[in-house]
Protein backbone atom coordinates (compact mmCIF):
# COMPACT_ATOMS: atom_id res chain seq x y z
CA UNK A 1 0.00 0.00 0.00
CA UNK A 2 1.56 3.32 -1.25
CA UNK A 3 1.70 6.21 1.10
CA UNK A 4 -1.63 8.75 -0.32
CA UNK A 5 0.43 12.08 -1.52
CA UNK A 6 0.60 15.29 0.03
CA UNK A 7 2.06 18.71 -1.21
CA UNK A 8 5.27 19.46 1.29
CA UNK A 9 4.70 22.29 1.97
CA UNK A 10 1.89 25.33 2.06
CA UNK A 11 1.97 28.45 3.38
CA UNK A 12 -0.74 32.07 4.16
CA UNK A 13 -0.88 34.77 5.98
CA UNK A 14 -3.03 35.56 8.98
CA UNK A 15 -6.86 35.15 8.18
CA UNK A 16 -6.58 33.74 4.82
CA UNK A 17 -7.64 30.39 4.04
CA UNK A 18 -5.03 27.23 2.89
CA UNK A 19 -5.89 23.66 0.82
CA UNK A 20 -4.11 20.69 1.52
CA UNK A 21 -4.70 17.85 -0.91
CA UNK A 22 -4.32 14.02 -0.63
CA UNK A 23 -4.26 11.76 -3.60
CA UNK A 24 -4.91 8.38 -3.10
CA UNK A 25 -6.88 5.96 -5.64
CA UNK A 26 -9.47 3.80 -5.83
CA UNK A 27 -9.07 1.52 -3.48
CA UNK A 28 -8.45 3.86 -0.59
CA UNK A 29 -9.71 7.43 -0.65
CA UNK A 30 -11.95 7.19 -3.53
CA UNK A 31 -13.14 3.70 -2.04
CA UNK A 32 -14.55 4.62 0.86
CA UNK A 33 -15.85 7.48 3.13
CA UNK A 34 -13.26 6.68 5.80
CA UNK A 35 -10.86 9.88 5.53
CA UNK A 36 -9.49 11.23 8.14
CA UNK A 37 -6.91 14.66 9.46
CA UNK A 38 -4.72 14.67 11.78
CA UNK A 39 -2.64 17.84 12.91
CA UNK A 40 0.85 17.58 14.90
CA UNK A 41 2.73 20.20 16.34
CA UNK A 42 6.75 19.49 16.50
CA UNK A 43 7.65 17.02 19.92
CA UNK A 44 3.83 16.35 20.49
CA UNK A 45 1.56 13.18 19.06
CA UNK A 46 -0.70 13.46 16.64
CA UNK A 47 -4.81 14.93 17.02
CA UNK A 48 -7.98 14.28 15.04
CA UNK A 49 -9.14 17.24 13.08
CA UNK A 50 -11.38 15.95 10.74
CA UNK A 51 -12.98 12.50 10.40
CA UNK A 52 -15.34 10.54 7.58
CA UNK A 53 -14.31 13.20 4.66
CA UNK A 54 -15.74 16.34 6.32
CA UNK A 55 -17.20 15.69 9.99
CA UNK A 56 -15.38 17.42 12.82
CA UNK A 57 -14.61 16.36 16.40
CA UNK A 58 -16.07 18.33 19.05
CA UNK A 59 -13.82 21.30 20.47
CA UNK A 60 -12.18 21.21 16.80
CA UNK A 61 -12.22 24.74 15.12
CA UNK A 62 -14.98 25.63 12.48
CA UNK A 63 -11.90 26.72 10.39
CA UNK A 64 -11.23 23.50 9.80
CA UNK A 65 -12.68 21.76 6.94
CA UNK A 66 -12.98 18.46 4.43
CA UNK A 67 -14.16 17.42 1.30
CA UNK A 68 -13.62 14.66 -1.25
CA UNK A 69 -13.65 14.39 -4.81
CA UNK A 70 -12.82 11.38 -6.32
CA UNK A 71 -9.68 10.02 -5.45
CA UNK A 72 -8.34 13.43 -3.52
CA UNK A 73 -9.37 14.80 -0.22
CA UNK A 74 -9.02 17.79 0.95
CA UNK A 75 -8.40 19.58 4.33
CA UNK A 76 -9.06 23.67 4.55
CA UNK A 77 -8.06 26.05 7.00
CA UNK A 78 -9.74 29.00 6.72
CA UNK A 79 -9.20 32.44 9.02
CA UNK A 80 -5.74 30.79 9.22
CA UNK A 81 -4.00 31.74 12.75
CA UNK A 82 -0.22 31.12 14.40
CA UNK A 83 -1.56 28.05 16.16
CA UNK A 84 -2.33 26.00 12.54
CA UNK A 85 1.35 26.21 12.02
CA UNK A 86 2.22 22.98 12.65
CA UNK A 87 2.39 19.43 10.04
CA UNK A 88 -0.87 17.84 8.73
CA UNK A 89 -1.50 14.26 7.52
CA UNK A 90 -4.44 12.67 5.48
CA UNK A 91 -5.23 8.57 6.29
CA UNK A 92 -7.45 6.73 4.41
CA UNK A 93 -9.00 2.96 5.87
CA UNK A 94 -8.16 1.11 2.45
CA UNK A 95 -10.27 -2.32 3.23
CA UNK A 96 -8.71 -3.81 6.68
CA UNK A 97 -5.61 -1.68 6.36
CA UNK A 98 -4.74 1.77 6.86
CA UNK A 99 -2.75 4.58 4.87
CA UNK A 100 -1.48 7.64 5.72
CA UNK A 101 -0.21 10.72 3.45
CA UNK A 102 3.34 11.87 3.08
CA UNK A 103 2.53 15.15 5.54
CA UNK A 104 2.04 18.33 4.97
CA UNK A 105 3.58 20.84 6.53
CA UNK A 106 1.48 24.58 7.43
CA UNK A 107 3.38 27.65 7.77
CA UNK A 108 1.97 30.84 8.61
CA UNK A 109 3.86 33.55 7.60
CA UNK B 1 -10.72 11.05 31.17
CA UNK B 2 -9.82 8.97 27.97
CA UNK B 3 -5.93 8.07 28.56
CA UNK B 4 -3.61 5.99 26.70
CA UNK B 5 -0.31 5.76 28.52
CA UNK B 6 2.65 4.24 26.97
CA UNK B 7 5.96 2.59 28.25
CA UNK B 8 9.21 4.45 28.22
CA UNK B 9 11.99 4.70 25.56
CA UNK B 10 14.17 1.64 24.75
CA UNK B 11 17.40 1.08 23.54
CA UNK B 12 18.17 -2.23 21.48
CA UNK B 13 20.68 -3.71 19.41
CA UNK B 14 20.09 -4.61 15.53
CA UNK B 15 18.69 -8.24 15.47
CA UNK B 16 16.89 -7.75 19.09
CA UNK B 17 13.16 -7.42 20.16
CA UNK B 18 11.09 -4.43 21.65
CA UNK B 19 7.88 -4.54 23.31
CA UNK B 20 5.98 -1.09 24.10
CA UNK B 21 2.75 -1.51 26.13
CA UNK B 22 -0.19 1.00 26.03
CA UNK B 23 -2.45 1.43 28.97
CA UNK B 24 -5.53 2.32 28.54
CA UNK B 25 -7.84 4.23 30.88
CA UNK B 26 -11.58 6.16 31.39
CA UNK B 27 -13.34 4.48 28.97
CA UNK B 28 -14.43 1.09 28.58
CA UNK B 29 -11.43 -1.01 26.89
CA UNK B 30 -12.85 -3.69 24.65
CA UNK B 31 -15.13 -0.82 22.97
CA UNK B 32 -12.46 0.59 21.34
CA UNK B 33 -9.48 -0.85 18.45
CA UNK B 34 -5.93 -0.06 19.20
CA UNK B 35 -3.59 0.62 16.16
CA UNK B 36 0.11 1.27 16.56
CA UNK B 37 1.38 4.09 14.24
CA UNK B 38 5.26 4.80 13.86
CA UNK B 39 7.25 7.90 12.79
CA UNK B 40 10.79 7.83 12.42
CA UNK B 41 12.63 10.94 13.21
CA UNK B 42 11.92 13.74 10.34
CA UNK B 43 9.65 11.85 8.82
CA UNK B 44 5.89 10.68 8.33
CA UNK B 45 3.43 9.25 9.88
CA UNK B 46 3.50 4.52 9.25
CA UNK B 47 0.68 2.62 9.80
CA UNK B 48 1.65 -0.83 11.26
CA UNK B 49 -1.50 -2.87 12.43
CA UNK B 50 -4.40 -2.58 14.86
CA UNK B 51 -5.61 -5.17 17.54
CA UNK B 52 -9.72 -5.68 18.81
CA UNK B 53 -9.23 -5.39 22.32
CA UNK B 54 -12.60 -7.57 22.83
CA UNK B 55 -11.37 -11.15 20.69
CA UNK B 56 -7.58 -10.32 20.47
CA UNK B 57 -7.72 -9.94 16.57
CA UNK B 58 -5.08 -8.82 14.67
CA UNK B 59 -4.36 -7.03 11.11
CA UNK B 60 -1.09 -5.94 10.39
CA UNK B 61 0.51 -3.68 7.37
CA UNK B 62 2.15 -5.75 4.82
CA UNK B 63 5.17 -4.45 5.58
CA UNK B 64 5.54 -5.60 9.32
CA UNK B 65 4.04 -9.08 8.40
CA UNK B 66 6.25 -11.58 10.46
CA UNK B 67 7.90 -9.10 12.65
CA UNK B 68 5.12 -7.67 14.64
CA UNK B 69 2.67 -9.33 17.10
CA UNK B 70 0.14 -7.04 18.51
CA UNK B 71 -1.79 -8.47 22.25
CA UNK B 72 -3.58 -7.28 24.72
CA UNK B 73 -4.54 -8.29 28.57
CA UNK B 74 -7.85 -7.11 29.59
CA UNK B 75 -7.38 -7.95 33.07
CA UNK B 76 -5.46 -4.40 33.35
CA UNK B 77 -6.88 -2.46 29.70
CA UNK B 78 -3.12 -3.27 28.43
CA UNK B 79 -2.12 -3.27 24.58
CA UNK B 80 1.53 -4.60 23.66
CA UNK B 81 3.81 -4.29 20.26
CA UNK B 82 5.95 -6.42 19.87
CA UNK B 83 8.94 -6.08 16.98
CA UNK B 84 11.40 -8.41 16.28
CA UNK B 85 14.53 -8.24 14.52
CA UNK B 86 15.26 -5.23 15.11
CA UNK B 87 17.46 -2.91 12.52
CA UNK B 88 18.52 0.89 12.38
CA UNK B 89 15.73 1.41 10.13
CA UNK B 90 13.09 0.41 12.64
CA UNK B 91 13.96 3.42 14.86
CA UNK B 92 11.53 6.07 15.72
CA UNK B 93 8.97 6.81 18.00
CA UNK B 94 5.23 4.45 18.25
CA UNK B 95 2.32 5.73 19.04
CA UNK B 96 -0.54 3.91 19.61
CA UNK B 97 -3.88 5.17 19.16
CA UNK B 98 -7.75 4.14 19.85
CA UNK B 99 -10.69 3.31 17.06
CA UNK B 100 -14.09 3.16 17.84
CA UNK B 101 -14.71 1.09 14.57
CA UNK B 102 -12.44 -0.90 12.49
CA UNK B 103 -12.99 1.73 9.95
CA UNK B 104 -13.00 4.26 12.71
CA UNK B 105 -10.89 7.33 12.75
CA UNK B 106 -8.09 7.58 15.41
CA UNK B 107 -9.25 10.07 18.16
CA UNK B 108 -6.99 9.29 21.59
CA UNK B 109 -3.36 8.99 20.89
CA UNK B 110 -0.62 8.08 23.96
CA UNK B 111 2.27 10.35 23.99
CA UNK B 112 4.35 8.09 22.10
CA UNK B 113 7.32 5.65 22.89
CA UNK B 114 10.73 6.65 20.95
CA UNK B 115 12.69 3.14 20.21
CA UNK B 116 16.42 3.64 19.41
CA UNK B 117 17.77 0.79 17.40
CA UNK B 118 21.72 1.04 17.53
CA UNK B 119 25.10 -1.15 18.27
Amino acid sequence: QSALTQPRSVSGSPGQSVTISCTGTSSDVGGYNYVSWYQQHPGKAPKLMIYEVSKRPSGVPDRFSGSKSVNTASLTISGLQAEDEADYYCCSYAGSVYVFGTGTKVTVL
Amino acid sequence: QVQLVQSGAEVKKPGASVKVSCKSSGYTFISYYIHWVRQAPGQGLEWMGLINPSGGSTIYAQKFQGRVTMTRDTSTSAVYMDLSSLRSEDTAMYYCARARAWFGELDSWGQGTLVTVSS
